[in-house]
Order: C-alpha cells, then structure tokens, then sequence
C-alpha cells in the first residue's frame, strides 16, 4: 500500500470555526489531491498540487485553501467551516508516470 | 467539460452471476479511464485502467473493462460474483490533454446476495 496518512480520521467542529486537514505522504510523489466524497457525487476535486508550492482549484475550491510547503504534505485548510462542508475528504497521491492515483484512508468532517 | 455517467446508484447480483456496472464518458481529449473500488470505510483503489493500446483491459480481483469509442463507453464486468466484490465502484476520466487530474462518476454500489 502506498504510505498515505490523513489526520485527523475524524472531527466535529461548530460552524464558523476554521479547520485543518493534513495528507502526509512517504512515496515522494509529486501529485497531491484532495477530494470531497457526498452521496451520488462521487469524488470532487477541491484542490491540487503538482509541487511544493504550486497548487491549483478544483471544480469546488470556494471556501478552502491549501498549502504544500514540503514534498511529503498536502493541507487543507476550511477557513470558516459551514455545515455544506460536512462530508468525507480523501487526499490521493500521483508520480504523474502512470495517471494512477493512490488514496489516504479519508477523514469524515461533520460540522454542526 | 469531461463528465462521467454510471447508470444504476445500486445494482444487485447473486452471488456466482455476472457482473456489469456501466460507464459512459464525455470527453474532448483521448480519454484515459479509469475503475477504483472503495471497500466500506476505506479509501479508492485502482482496479484498472485504459491509456492506450488493447480496448479490452484487465483489472486485479478477475474485473475487465472494455473501451468502445463509437459508444463512448467503459463498462466494467466480472463472470462471476464472489461475496468480497461488495464494494462502491468509480468510473474515472482524465480531466483534460495534459493534466494529472481527473473526473469521477457518482459510483455504483454493488451488493452480492449469498
């Protein structure tokens, strides 16, 4: 299995409240993702990274941030967390070779 | 815009039937495809993939999907289903020509009667 943690597995927060969500990786991969996954959504792309401090949005970036300042980790940042932002998020990694991606155990967010 | 359809949130099968879970695409670009398996409480992992090459592709755990072009479609099948197959399954697309990123279809949960 490719070496992706996610911290934490779970947490309950308020609205209104920040929230950070951490990937770590061991690969040494290149590609970092974080996804939301919502019934009869499937997986959606929030943000990206193809570098340390290079990082793009995904189709539903409004109300996160990311930073990549070292290979091995990926945040995710909620700035002020709304309960429409309860929901499972994976982070996933890629070498950028193959198109395979691999994903983290996931972290089940509930905002209330 | 890419997209995926995979028809039917929820498909049944008796154990020993055959699988058949659908995927159809849109794409603009030669699509690159995908199929990851989620286990209850578990991330996505890679079952198989098309980039080039043979339509007919081989995926770990006896899955095999098909690229048919003219239908613009992926289907993933299996001969017979085992009990462990119970799963959700994604159908993926390359997002664009020159990325690493990717589209998901809204999944497939699949049951397997004893």
């Amino acid at each position: 299995d490719a070496g992706i943690t996610q911290s934490p597995r779970h947490k309950v927060t308020e609205t209104g409240t920040p929230v950070t969500l951490r990937c770590h990786q061991t690969e040494n991969h290149r590609y970092m993702y974080w996804y939301r996954q919502d019934p009869g959504h499937g997986l959606r792309l929030i943000h990206y990274s193809y570098g340390v401090k290079d990082t793009d949005k995904g189709e539903v970036s409004d109300g996160y941030s990311v930073s990549r300042s070292k290979t091995e980790d990926f945040l995710l940042t909620l700035e002020s967390a709304t309960s429409s932002q309860t929901s499972v998020y994976f982070c996933a990694i890629s070498d950028g070779t193959n198109y395979e991606q691999y994903f983290g155990p996931g972290t089940r967010l509930t905002v209330t | 815009a890419q997209s995926v359809t995979q028809l039917g949130s929820h498909v049944s099968v008796s154990e020993g039937a055959l699988v058949l879970l659908r995927c159809n695409y849109s794409s603009s670009v030669p699509p690159y495809l995908f199929w990851y398996v989620q286990y209850p409480n578990q991330g996505l992992q890679l079952l198989l993939k098309y980039t080039t090459g043979a339509t007919l592709v081989k995926g770990i755990n006896g899955f095999e999907a098909e690229f048919k072009k003219s239908e613009t479609s992926f289907h993933l099948t299996k001969p017979s289903a085992h009990m462990s197959d119970a799963a959700e399954y994604f159908c993926a697309v390359r997002a664009d020509n020159y990325g690493q990123n990717f589209v998901f279809g809204p999944g497939t949960r699949l049951s397997v009667l004893p």
